[in-house]
């Protein structure tokens, strides 16, 4: 099955620098890699996805990059606010687009954005 | 169009007991999924469900766990004869017909 990698584990930052959280996946098959933002006692909430037909989204300070050929994504948070403070879950699924499928999740990444 | 609902949000059960979880995804959405998040852990899928279906189960224990998707009501995430490693959030998630899942709330389950 799925192996989904997430580093680092933990993440601190000044407020203002840029965050960027790395992952690697196993099957070549996945094709959908969303990225979830979870806060302390909170639900996960995503924050922003990626298809394997695209490399790279972008929504405001948030981008998420694509390298299929290496099967890694990453998640760059750019002019990173108190407010950005949480722990951050890369996840990745395969199967037919438009269907559902499980999702596998990386080990999360506390980032801590220092004012 | 209320987010996708978990009740209840707290549990606490006694070892030997029987946990009942439930789970009602948002409106529109025929699919739910239900993981298991242990302190300062990942989430870890367990099942897999579609309206009176399971798809995939590949990921829930094969004893005292079982889960359901009724036609008509939530979903239920079912666990007999709790023991202390059960204590964990269990979260469920929805999905429509696309494979953006949304999560629930959670459900913080203590076994004393």
């Amino acid at each position: 099955g799925e192996n989904v990698e997430q580093h680092p584990s933990t993440l601190s930052v000044q407020e203002g620098d840029s965050a960027v959280i790395k992952c690697t996946y196993s099957d070549s098959a996945s094709n959908y890699f969303p990225w979830y933002k979870q806060e302390l006692g909170k639900r996960p909430q995503l924050i922003i996805d990626i298809r394997s037909n695209v490399g790279e989204k972008k929504d405001q300070r948030i981008a998420v990059t694509l390298n299929k050929t290496a099967k890694h994504f990453s998640l760059h948070i750019t002019e990173t606010q108190p407010e950005d403070s949480a722990v951050y879950f890369c996840a990745a699924s395969s199967g037919p687009i438009n269907t559902g499928n499980q999702f596998y999740f990386g080990t999360g990444t506390s980032l801590t954005v220092i004012p | 169009n209320a987010g996708v609902m978990q009740n209840p949000r707290h549990l606490v059960r006694r070892r030997g007991q029987e946990a009942r979880l439930r789970c009602s995804p948002m409106k529109g959405h025929s699919h739910v999924y239900w993981y298991r998040q242990l302190p300062e852990e990942g989430l870890k899928f367990m099942v897999y469900l579609q309206k009176e279906n399971i798809i995939d189960e590949s990921g829930m224990p094969k004893e005292r766990f079982s889960a359901e998707f009724p036609k008509e009501g939530p979903s239920i995430l079912r666990i007999q004869q709790v023991v202390r490693g059960d204590s964990a959030a269990y979260f469920c998630a929805s999905s429509p017909w696309t494979d953006t899942q949304y999560f629930g709330p959670g459900t913080r389950l203590t076994v004393l």
